[in-house]
């Protein structure tokens, strides 16, 4: 079965700080993709990055950073020098990949909720 | 680009009524995705989409629950008697066909629903 814990229910930092979150995630495809999405308080659902299972290079984008290791079934967010405008809930979440046929859905972890502070 | 695009953004309504929730996908996309969030339950997916069939409809509370896909840009998620626990954000999402790119979803606004 398909799971994705992320352990950190809220996170409060000061402004300027780096913060991370853990995204753990339990699968037996040999396949898969992984996600993050950021949902501010106006309460949509942006999009921020898709990992595949057969890439392991971290990613950065600007402040933000994503480090997949699949040796430990995770894959951790890392926003450097943070700001207020990064407060939201972030989810991680996991879809099947090529095993999965037709299936997109997503598998979701219950949210990280981030409240950086000034 | 416009992305995708539900109404009502909100709507109150009464227990019993009936209430239809709309969701317009991106261009070009082929997946359509009915979630509903609550605190208590998190983001939920009700149904699931490709090329207008259902693939994935495990997620439909009860009978009282349907959703349609009329064409290939459109669908409906309608609540027939609505009762107040169904209360919450309802959003669609969309993916685009092919490729990796078809496993990104792509989220509407939302629609925050009341049930008095």
């Amino acid at each position: 079965a398909q799971k994705v814990t992320q352990a950190q229910t809220e996170i409060s930092v000061v402004e300027k700080e780096d913060v991370t979150l853990d995204c753990v995630y339990e699968t037996r495809d040999t396949t898969y993709y992984l996600f993050w999405y950021k949902q501010p308080p106006s309460g949509e659902l942006v999009f921020l990055i898709r990992r595949n299972s057969f890439d392991e290079q971290n990613e950065i984008s600007g402040r933000y950073s994503w480090n997949f290791q699949k040796s430990t079934s995770s894959f951790n967010f890392t926003i450097t020098a943070s700001q207020v405008v990064d407060s939201a809930v972030y989810f991680c979440a996991l879809t099947r990949g090529l095993n999965a046929g037709n299936n997109r859905k997503l598998i979701w972890g219950l949210g990280t909720s981030l409240a950086v502070n000034p | 680009d416009a992305g995708v695009i539900q109404s009502p953004r909100h709507e109150v309504t009464e227990m019993g009524q009936e209430v239809t929730l709309r969701c317009k996908l991106i261009s070009g996309h082929n997946s359509l995705f009915w979630y509903r969030q609550t605190m208590m339950r998190g983001l939920e997916l009700l149904i699931y989409f490709n090329n207008n069939v259902p693939i994935d409809d495990s997620g439909m509370p009860e009978d009282r629950f349907s959703a349609k896909m009329p064409n290939a840009s459109f669908s409906t998620l309608k609540i027939q008697p609505s009762e107040p626990r169904d209360s919450a954000v309802y959003f669609c999402a969309s993916s685009p066909s092919g490729g990796v790119s078809s496993y990104e979803q792509y989220f509407g606004p939302g629609t925050r629903l009341t049930v008095t």
